[in-house]
């Protein structure tokens, strides 16, 4: 069965630092993958997908990721952090002949003022 | 309002009791899906659905009965609460195949006493 792993559970930046969060999945055929925001109190909300074509993609709030097949994997990445970016962020993805989502642990960011 | 409302938001109950949380989306989408959220486990899939009348068990479907008589209802029934159900239980709808966006509820966050 597919699985998706984030590593990191928990990381802790400053304000204007860089991000990369790091999510593996577990399937060797075609993959749609997605990044989900969570903060405080709210609901998942979706910050990037990829489905094909160029491997980075750009999502809202200056996220972008990074499909790298060789690597089964989808990094989450921001050039700058702040504060507002402090919530959870998960890692999804569907695979071929199934339409159901399958999420990672999570990894919770807090972002120091 | 248009979009994916779930209800109750709070929900105490006692042991044994049977409840059922309710999940309406106004989209017509055709898939819908139930998640619990726990520290340390992320998102779960308990059961999903892609049309009325076709539901599938996901990763942790023991203990718990879905229904999907009408495309926009997808109610979640514990049929005799434990503790270990205690949890965040969020659904979800999607209106493409794998592809599309998962919109999420607001959460309903239960406790079993």
């Amino acid at each position: 069965a597919q699985s998706v792993s984030q590593h990191n559970h928990h990381v802790i930046l400053s304000e204007a630092a860089s991000l990369e969060l790091g999510c593996n999945y577990s399937y060797g055929g075609t993959v749609n993958l997605f990044w989900y925001v969570q903060y405080p109190g709210q609901h998942l909300q979706l910050l990037l997908k990829y489905f094909s074509g160029d491997p980075l993609v750009k999502g809202i709030k200056g996220f972008e990721a990074e499909f790298i097949k060789s690597k089964f994997s989808f990094n989450l990445r921001k050039p700058s952090v702040q504060w507002s970016d402090t919530a959870e962020y998960f890692c999804a993805v569907t695979t071929s002949g199934t339409y159901k989502y399958i999420f990672g642990t999570g990894t919770r960011l807090k972002v120091l003022a | 309002d248009a979009g994916i409302t779930q209800s109750p938001r709070y929900k105490i109950t006692e042991t044994g009791r049977q409840v059922t949380l309710m999940c309406h989306q106004t989209w017509s989408h055709s898939y819908m899906f139930w998640y619990r959220q726990d520290l340390g486990h992320g998102l779960r899939l308990i059961y999903y659905s892609a049309a009325a009348d076709i539901t599938d068990k996901g990763e942790v479907p023991d203990g718990y009965v879905v229904s999907r008589s009408k495309t926009e209802n997808f109610p979640l029934t514990l049929e005799s609460a434990t503790r270990s159900q205690t949890s965040v239980y969020f659904c979800a709808s999607s209106e493409q195949y794998g592809q599309g966006e998962a919109f999420f509820g607001q959460g309903t966050r239960l406790t079993v006493v």
